[in-house]
Order: structure tokens, then C-alpha cells, then sequence
């Protein structure tokens, strides 16, 4: 399974744009990029999945390089409410081996 | 549906116990998935099933840990003889892999077992 990095806490103010990076240098052809959110004394939450270029939702929009070496979570102006822990996770789920492994992830804090 | 439906929310129990946490997954899913989680050690993929047969049991710490699927909606997590470093959130998650829709199928979490042993 591909290794991601991503920075362990961000800090924002309301309304403003937060972007989180992650790195997986070692993603393979058939991984998909996934990210979940995790509010405190609740299960993480799927947000986004991209394989390539660009995908947007109602909640977020993920950004994929070329390369897929690295994948970028956008929140477009968040609130008190998007204080959580980001998680991206990298797989391939077409087979009966898939897992969901999760990093440190991201703390993100929003501030009035 | 309901969503992933774990049971017991909260259990306190004494050191030495069987403990037995429940999870029903979401109707249709074919793989589950538990987890712990802590401060010290984040989320922690203990064991994942797939058609209700284990895959990857890898992640279970010792053997005090046990899990079963005895069907596709049912599967129980049990800790025996438990121990104060089990105390945790530990979590359920079900999903449908290698559905028409490919990539990484989204997993659905249940609301937690919130687990103290004293």
C-alpha cells in the first residue's frame, strides 16, 4: 500500500479556503485517491475520491498532478464546522484485498 | 438503512473480563472492517472480512482478540481477558468492494464502541 505524508495540524479562520496536501510518492497505477473526515467521538466520514485531474462534490474539490505523486483537499470557505481530522488514504478497491488504512491525517482548526 | 449499527455505545468493565463488541454492517456491503482508536496510536486497522471471510487479520495485537463473521450482517469483535491498554474507541465500517463502481468503494463507519477497562 502506498505511504502517504501529510501535515500533522492547519489552522484557518472562517470563511477562508484551506487546501491540504498529501504525498504518495509510491502510488500505483490502479490506486485511487480517497480522503475522510473524522469529527471528534465520531467515525471518519468519506468526503472526496479522484483517480486523476481534478473531481468536485458539494463539500470539497481534490486536485491530482499529472504525476499522481501528490493530491490536494480543497475546502472552499470553511466554517467552525469543518474543525476535524483529514485523512488521505491511497488503494485500489476492485478486489477483495482492499483495505482502509489510515495515516496520522490532518487536524484542521478553524477559528472565528 | 440505518447505517452501521454498533453495539454496545459505551462499556466499562473490569480488567480480567470478556468483553464482546457488535456490529451489523450496512445491508448489501460485503466487506467490514474493525478498528481501534487511541490518542497514542490513531486508527488502527485490526481486522478487515470480505464475504464474511477474514482477509487480513494482521493488525489484531494478541491473541485475546477474536473476531467473527458468522454472516453478511452480523460480525462481533471480543477481548478476553481484557486489559486497561485495550480501552479505546473501536470502530466498525462496512463497504461494497469491487462494486460496478470501482476505485476505492466508500466506507461507511458505525458510531463507535467506546470501550474503558478499569
Amino acid at each position: 500500500l502506498a505511504k502517504t505524508t501529510q501535515p500533522i495540524s492547519m489552522d484557518s479562520y472562517e470563511g477562508q479556503e484551506v487546501n491540504i496536501t498529501c504525498s504518495h510518492n509510491n502510488i500505483a497505477t490502479n490506486d485511487y485517491i480517497t480522503w475522510y473526515q473524522q469529527f471528534p467521538s465520531q467515525g471518519p466520514r468519506f468526503i472526496i475520491q479522484g483517480y486523476k485531474t481534478k473531481v468536485t462534490n458539494e463539500v470539497a474539490s481534490l486536485f491530482i498532478p499529472a504525476d499522481r505523486k501528490s493530491s490536494t483537499l480543497s475546502l472552499p470557505r470553511v466554517s467552525l464546522s469543518d474543525t476535524a481530522v483529514y485523512y488521505c488514504l491511497v488503494g485500489a478497491g476492485v478486489d477483495s484485498s482492499y483495505k482502509l488504512i489510515f495515516g496520522s491525517g490532518t487536524r484542521l482548526l478553524v477559528r472565528p | 438503512d440505518a447505517g452501521v449499527i454498533q453495539s454496545p455505545r459505551h462499556e466499562v468493565t473490569e480488567m480480567g473480563q470478556e468483553v464482546t463488541l457488535r456490529c451489523k454492517p450496512i445491508s448489501g456491503h460485503n466487506s467490514l472492517f474493525w478498528y481501534r482508536q487511541t490518542m497514542m496510536r490513531g486508527l488502527e486497522l485490526l481486522i478487515y472480512f470480505n464475504n464474511n471471510v477474514p482477509i487480513d487479520d494482521s493488525g489484531m495485537p494478541e491473541d485475546r482478540f477474536s473476531a467473527k463473521m458468522p454472516n453478511a450482517s452480523f460480525s462481533t469483535l471480543k477481548i478476553q481477558p481484557s486489559e486497561p491498554r485495550d480501552s479505546a474507541v473501536y470502530f466498525c465500517a462496512s463497504s461494497l468492494v469491487g462494486g460496478l463502481r470501482g476505485g476505492n468503494t466508500e466506507a461507511f463507519f458505525g458510531q463507535g464502541t467506546r470501550l474503558t477497562v478499569v
